[in-house]
């Protein structure tokens, strides 16, 4: 158990839809990034927070946001959502803005039918 | 942006026998190069990492080089168990003021018996 939790563990919805992911990071831990890993695939960089400000971005659509709350966990919003968005979204943490291991949380799958 | 390019996308070895993987990475500005390991269905977990002041790094049965000249790292793998059967993320960073952690296609590893 790494200390990243995330919720929903599965989520199925439908095209045109819009969810929410949510993750909490370890305890003390300011860095929060979220991660796109489709079937087979490695995993893509969306959106880095840390300390609630946005600190790097990666191939992030647009009908993806995500925001980091005063408490430090973190929601990735999806919306209109694609078939070709059913993946494994991960939320990861670290203490520091870079250069270090990151944590991952269990990951949430979301099929959209 | 970085580019991390890895190899080979599978590979399958003897138990006993020794697993290497190889990485290259395009921006000379990255210093910070992990290794992830994702057992199926699992999240992924950092397995060793080497930053650029160093040119190799062991821990047991893994270790990881890395030549900066020639902008590729690996991991090496000796007496391979059952248990090492998963699939292996190189990444590169950079940190300096714009971290992000760019991952390899990843290596499907499978341990013959």
């Amino acid at each position: 158990d790494s200390g990243v939790t995330q919720t929903p563990k599965h989520l199925i919805t439908a095209t045109g839809q819009r969810v929410t992911l949510r993750c909490s990071p370890r305890s003390g831990d300011l860095s929060v990034y979220w991660y796109q890993q489709s079937l087979d695939q490695g995993l893509q960089f969306l959106i880095q927070y840390y300390n609630g400000e946005e600190r790097a971005k990666g191939n992030i659509l647009e009908r993806f946001s995500a925001q980091q709350f005063p408490d430090l966990h973190s929601e990735l919003n999806l919306s209109s959502l694609e078939l070709g968005d059913s993946a494994l979204y991960f939320c990861a943490s670290s203490p520091r803005a870079g250069g270090g291991e990151q944590f991952f949380g269990p990951g949430t799958r979301l099929t959209v039918l | 942006g970085e580019n991390v390019e890895q190899h080979p996308s599978t590979l399958s070895v003897q138990e006993g026998d020794s697993a290497v993987i190889k990485c290259t990475y395009s921006d000379s500005a990255s210093n910070y190069f992990p290794w992830y390991k994702q057992e199926l269905g699992k999240r992924p977990q950092l397995i060793i990492d080497i930053r650029s002041n160093v040119g190799e790094k062991k821990d047991q049965r893994i270790a990881v080089t890395l030549n900066k000249t020639a902008k590729h790292f690996s991991l090496h793998i000796t007496e391979t168990q059952p248990e090492d059967s998963a699939v292996y993320f190189c990444a590169a960073e950079t940190n300096f003021g714009n971290e992000k952690l760019t991952f390899g296609t990843g290596t499907r590893l499978t341990i013959i018996p």
